[in-house]
């Protein structure tokens, strides 16, 4: 299986700063990454596939990049509604996985 | 937009069979990947299995000898079947439409989740 290990675990910070999470494969995945974002007791919610194709309706502050093993989530001018968990999840080949998440926490 | 509801008993008993029915809603079941995904705290989330509408399917290794997924088209209804559950299978199960063309790939939207308590 390939693993996904995101960092850091936890990230404090305030409304209004930028932030980026990291994702990387223990292999290639090429482009075959998904982002998701969720609050507590909700499901997750798809905001990029493609490593950086943005879900129609996901505010552009958002982004996703990397290809290969390593990507990125950015969210530029965090705003309150950010502060959740994020996962990333491969889709290259079966089973599919899940990076074990980023808490999104206010300073 | 598709909706999707998860439904079923919380509270399994170990070695007994956790039974789940996902029924789907402003959508047809006769198209997509719908596939099942559990999240627990010891192992995260873990991607089960889907089925795709003319019923081919695949599994997750890790599960693979006591997961089954079908589906009712005529109900617009999606099923998980785990058998001889131990209190590893307790989670919280989602389930959920898979965005790919030619695999599931990516997953949305996601029903709101159904905990699943294995214990005596």
């Amino acid at each position: 299986d390939i693993q996904m290990t995101q960092s850091p675990s936890t990230l404090s910070a305030s409304v209004g700063d930028r932030v980026t999470i990291t994702c990387r494969a223990s292999q290639t995945i090429t482009s075959s990454l998904a982002w998701y974002q969720q609050r507590p007791g909700k499901a997750p919610n798809l905001l990029i596939y493609d490593a950086s194709t943005l879900k129609r309706g996901v505010p552009s502050r958002f982004s996703g990049s990397g290809s290969g093993t390593e990507f990125t989530l950015t969210i530029t001018s965090l705003q309150p509604d950010d502060f959740a968990t994020y996962y990333c999840q491969h889709y290259t080949y079966y089973p599919y996985t899940f990076g074990q998440g980023t808490k999104l926490k206010l300073k | 937009q598709v909706q999707l509801q998860e439904s079923g008993p919380g509270l399994v008993k170990p070695s007994e069979t956790l039974s789940l029915t996902c029924t789907v809603s402003g959508g047809s079941i006769s198209s997509s990947y719908w596939n099942w995904i559990r999240q627990s705290p010891g192992k995260g989330l873990e991607w089960i299995g889907y089925i795709y509408h003319t019923g081919s399917t695949v599994y997750n290794p890790s599960l693979k000898s006591r997961v089954t997924i079908s589906v009712d088209t005529s109900k617009n209804q999606l099923f998980l079947k785990v058998t001889s559950v131990t209190a590893a299978d307790t989670a919280v199960y989602y389930c959920a439409t898979g965005g790919g063309f030619y695999s599931p790939s990516w997953f949305d939207p996601w029903g709101q989740g159904a905990q699943v308590t294995v214990s005596s």
